[in-house]
């Protein structure tokens, strides 16, 4: 399969203070998702990056793209007990047409 | 807009018992798909749709049957359940728009296979 690996596996942060989760894919991509997983509820589309970017921002969240090292990183800012959800990377790779592959996610916890 | 809505929240199948989950979609987006996620392994894709008429396997397709004769509606046939299909069942409705699909998801059927 080629998933990505997203890292750590569950973050728990006070609020206020920044999460980082990081995202790991195997082969080259044409653009990387990040998508918010709420408890019993669908996926939400949060932010893209594709392969010719290398950072973007979009409200509270800054997500980073390296090609070379195939590998992208979220960062959730100021974060708040709302944030607390499961957040998973999808890559599109390469010959791959537009397909998503989705990791298997980080648990981030924000406790007041 | 309702987005993508799925049928039913919860189901409990016997091993062999035969059943389909609804997706339906007031996007009108022409993509469709549907996904299992099970506990470490993420989401994974089972069957997808490019339009009315077309549909084609996706990473996980044994079990599992599709049809596509509306924009709006693809339904997920399970034909003989197996315990091994428990799992929780996401349909998504996307589009692609400079060569990027952004996908669109239901909130779920969660399914246990005794």
């Amino acid at each position: 399969s080629q998933q990505g690996e997203e890292d750590p596996q569950a973050l728990s942060i006070q609020e206020g203070e920044n999460a980082t989760m990081n995202c790991s894919y195997k082969t080259s991509i044409n653009n990387l998702q990040w998508y918010r997983q709420n408890s019993g509820r669908g996926l939400v589309h949060l932010i893209l990056i594709r392969s010719n970017e290398r950072e973007k921002h979009s409200g509270r969240l800054r997500v980073t793209l390296d090609t070379s090292k195939k590998s992208s990183s979220l960062l959730i800012t100021a974060s708040r007990a709302a944030d607390t959800a499961s957040y998973f990377c999808a890559t599109a790779f390469t010959g791959g047409g537009n397909k998503l592959t989705f990791g298997t996610g980080t648990q981030l916890k924000v406790e007041l | 807009n309702a987005g993508v809505t799925q049928t039913p929240k919860f189901q409990v199948l016997k091993t062999g018992q035969s059943m389909t989950l609804q997706c339906a979609q007031d996007m009108n987006h022409e993509y469709m798909s549907w996904y299992r996620q099970d506990p470490g392994m993420g989401l994974r894709l089972i069957h997808y749709s490019v339009g009315a008429g077309i549909t084609d396997q996706g990473e996980v397709p044994n079990g599992y049957n599709v049809s596509r004769s509306t924009t709006e509606d693809f339904p997920l046939r399970l034909l003989s359940a197996a315990p091994s299909q428990t799992s929780v069942y996401f349909c998504a409705s996307s589009y692609v728009q400079g060569g990027v699909e952004k996908l669109f998801f239901g909130s779920g059927t969660q399914l246990s296979v005794l």
